[in-house]
């Protein structure tokens, strides 16, 4: 069965780095396009970024633009998001989630996410 | 950016209702539309895509219907696992993909 495990999430200070990472298991890694998709506490989904099977187009919303770097390691089976420069408004528990495709429909599975608090 | 906006944003049922969930595009996005059930402290959990197909495993209890800018799920019988939030998404047009606001349905 699909398997999305996401891990890398902590308290940092504004202006600071992570990187998150998800661990993919039980389907051809390779095959899909992959997601990362936020939550602020209290609210609703926010796309963050997209890379397609192969790492050859990536795209961002708006707000995470210039900052955030979503990357893909297809022989590790391992999906990043690199995250510079936080700010408040970057704490949310952080989902990865497998596109159905190989490059960008819908996430169809998701890993149960991991919080990152930005906070000094 | 299509925008997505959900209605009602929160709505209160009985076990054994009829519920329907309106999702309305800002233009028109074909039949580019999943539908989400999120529980609390979990993942998202798709449950249509392309509108109106049913994900496997996702009891027939739960539609979907519409195309271009308006959208609708509907559960024919609500039953109590159903209480959850739910979240319509885009994906014909990109970046960036978007989400509605979401909808609540509470226990009445």
């Amino acid at each position: 069965q699909v398997q999305l495990v996401e891990s890398g999430g902590g308290v940092v200070q504004p202006g600071r780095s992570l990187r998150l990472s998800c661990a993919a298991s039980g389907f051809t890694f390779s095959n899909n396009g992959m997601h990362w998709v936020r939550q602020a506490p209290g609210k609703g989904l926010e796309w963050v970024a997209v890379i397609w099977y192969d790492g050859s187009t990536k795209y961002y919303a708006d707000s995470v633009k210039g900052r955030f770097t979503i990357s893909r390691d297809n022989s590790k089976d391992t999906l990043y998001l690199q995250m510079n420069n936080l700010r408040g408004e970057d704490t949310a528990v952080y989902y990865c989630a497998r596109d159905p495709t190989m490059i960008v429909m819908y996430p169809d599975y998701w890993g149960q996410g991991t919080l990152v608090t930005v906070s000094s | 950016a299509i925008q997505l906006t959900q209605s009602p944003s929160s709505l209160s049922a009985s076990v054994g209702d009829r519920v329907t969930i309106t999702c309305r595009a800002s233009q028109g996005i074909s039949s580019a539309l999943a539908w989400y059930q999120q529980k609390p402290g979990k993942a998202p959990k798709l449950l249509m895509y392309d509108a109106s197909t049913l994900e496997s495993g996702v009891p027939s209890r739960f539609s979907g219907s519409g195309s271009a800018t308006d959208f609708t799920l509907t559960i024919s019988s609500l039953q109590p696992e159903d209480f959850a939030t739910y979240y319509c998404q885009q994906f014909h047009s990109y970046p960036p993909l978007t989400f509605g606001g979401g909808t609540k349905v509470e226990i009445k």
